[in-house]
């Protein structure tokens, strides 16, 4: 009964491909977020999803694309991937927007070759 | 704009010492403040959190933190750590104004523990 649960734990793949990283939660919560941790493992949020409308973007490629299909999934679709984009991405989510506690899933690791 | 710095990259304890890891934040209204845990190849486990109220806050695994507005920071501490406390260590920072801003974290603070 896994809280937030993220599928492929890894992928590898080629420059150019396009990959999707799936997530899910079982936790009820509202928003869901998706954070990028790069190879000195510092933290950075994407995107977040608030009841089905995104919140926020920050300076991130729009080759990146969150995709909502209900309040429980928040999946991560990348285009035309590049070499810098390889990074272990994790997904949480939380009850409410705002400060409220965020619980993280397990982490993708994306290698691009 | 809200930031965290955690000044120490790597700290090395002994097996049964005590451990304190420094935190400063930058935010401009009152902060809501998160110690992570990392494990080799783990997501993300929550520590402690300080929204309001008492300044000293108890997390899990023994932990506590102190949360000093007048210094900016939010320290973690424990008495006497194990040999599976050895991890990275993100103190983050909430923004309390409403809106799913997500969390701004601190580069980390890798913890090593000497037998």
């Amino acid at each position: 009964d896994t809280a937030v649960s993220q599928t492929p734990k890894y992928l590898v793949t080629q420059m150019g491909n396009d990959k999707s990283i799936k997530c899910e939660q079982n936790l009820g919560h509202d928003t869901m977020y998706w954070y990028k941790q790069d190879s000195k493992k510092f933290l950075k949020i994407m995107f977040s999803y608030n009841n089905k409308e995104l919140i926020i973007n920050e300076t991130v490629p729009n080759r990146f694309s969150p995709k909502s299909p209900d309040k429980a999934h928040l999946n991560l679709h990348i285009n035309s991937l590049e070499l810098g984009d390889s990074a272990v991405y994790f997904c949480a989510s939380s009850q409410d927007a705002g400060a409220d506690t965020q619980y993280f899933g397990p982490g993708t690791r994306l290698t691009v070759l | 704009a809200q930031s965290v710095t955690q000044p120490d990259i790597h700290i090395t304890v002994s097996e049964g010492a005590s451990l304190e890891l420094r935190c400063n934040y930058s935010y401009g209204a009152t902060p809501y403040l998160f110690w992570y845990v990392q494990s080799p190849g783990q997501g993300l486990q929550l520590l402690l959190k300080y929204f309001s109220g008492d300044t000293l806050v108890q997390g899990i695994k023994g932990f506590e933190a102190e949360f000093k507005r007048s210094q900016s920071s939010f320290n973690l501490r424990k008495p006497s750590v194990h040999w599976s406390d050895a991890a990275e260590y993100f103190c983050a920072v909430g923004h309390s104004g409403g809106g799913a801003d997500g969390l701004t974290f601190g580069k980390g603070t890798h913890l090593i523990i000497q037998p």
